[in-house]
């Protein structure tokens, strides 16, 4: 199967740190990615993980991914107004020659001042 | 700066009307895609170009085409648009395969449908 999921909504506090979950289903995934979506606007790729990783990290972004239970988390530290966004994980999918991307639903990241 | 544009940013179009957008890119990218993403939803693969081989998703419905005349363009064709085709419709593109780049997406047209 293809279902990625995330939970909908998080607020944060400016200044603490976002944690943003995503649970895939697929395990012949190969890349794992998290993208911004501000209003109105197209999607912005943030970072990635290779899945033979079980971290990265980029400036305030760290990635953490337990192929296991396969779940991938995206840290947000010090958290910033210009964070708000809704932000998708998503999984490439290997099919026949034909990667693609499937999508989460998306979390919406509020920053409470 | 090597981009993806989309145009229009916003199409308002009668029902049963057809309507194409479009979409250019300067990366000279292989692939490009169309998604579809309603509100609060996740984007949802239409279509791809693998340079000129077309691969549809089973399940986008027939009212919707491509064309993809050269590799700097690629147009969403809806034939006869319904409420339901109200949506905000992405292109992206990437170099071969996802990988290390990802998608690159353009701003996005959104669509309505009245």
């Amino acid at each position: 199967g293809e279902d990625v999921e995330q939970s909908l909504f998080l607020s944060v506090r400016e200044g603490d740190s976002s944690v943003i979950n995503c649970t895939y289903t697929d395990s012949s995934s190969t890349y794992l990615y998290w993208y911004k979506q501000e209003p109105g606007a197209g999607l912005q790729l943030l970072t990635y993980i290779f899945s033979n990783m079980d971290m990265k990290q980029d400036q305030r972004l760290t990635v953490l991914l337990n192929k296991k239970d396969k779940h991938l988390s995206l840290r947000i530290a010090d958290t910033q107004t210009g964070d708000s966004a809704i932000y998708f994980c998503a999984e490439e999918v290997r099919g026949f020659g034909n990667e693609k991307l499937t999508f989460g639903t998306g979390t919406r990241l509020t920053i409470i001042p | 700066d090597a981009m993806v544009i989309q145009n229009p940013r916003y199409q308002v179009t009668q029902f049963g009307k057809p309507v194409t957008l479009s979409c250019s890119q300067t990366l000279n990218h292989n692939v490009m895609y169309w998604y579809q993403q309603k509100s609060s939803q996740a984007p949802k693969l239409l279509f791809h170009y693998y340079d000129k081989d077309f691969n549809n998703e089973a399940d986008t419905p027939d009212n919707f085409q491509s064309r993809r005349p050269n590799t700097s363009f690629c147009f969403l064709d809806i034939r006869s648009p319904g409420l339901g085709d109200a949506a905000m419709y992405l292109c992206a593109t990437s170099r071969e395969k996802a990988g290390l780049d990802g998608y690159t997406f353009g701003s996005g047209t959104r669509l309505t449908v009245v």
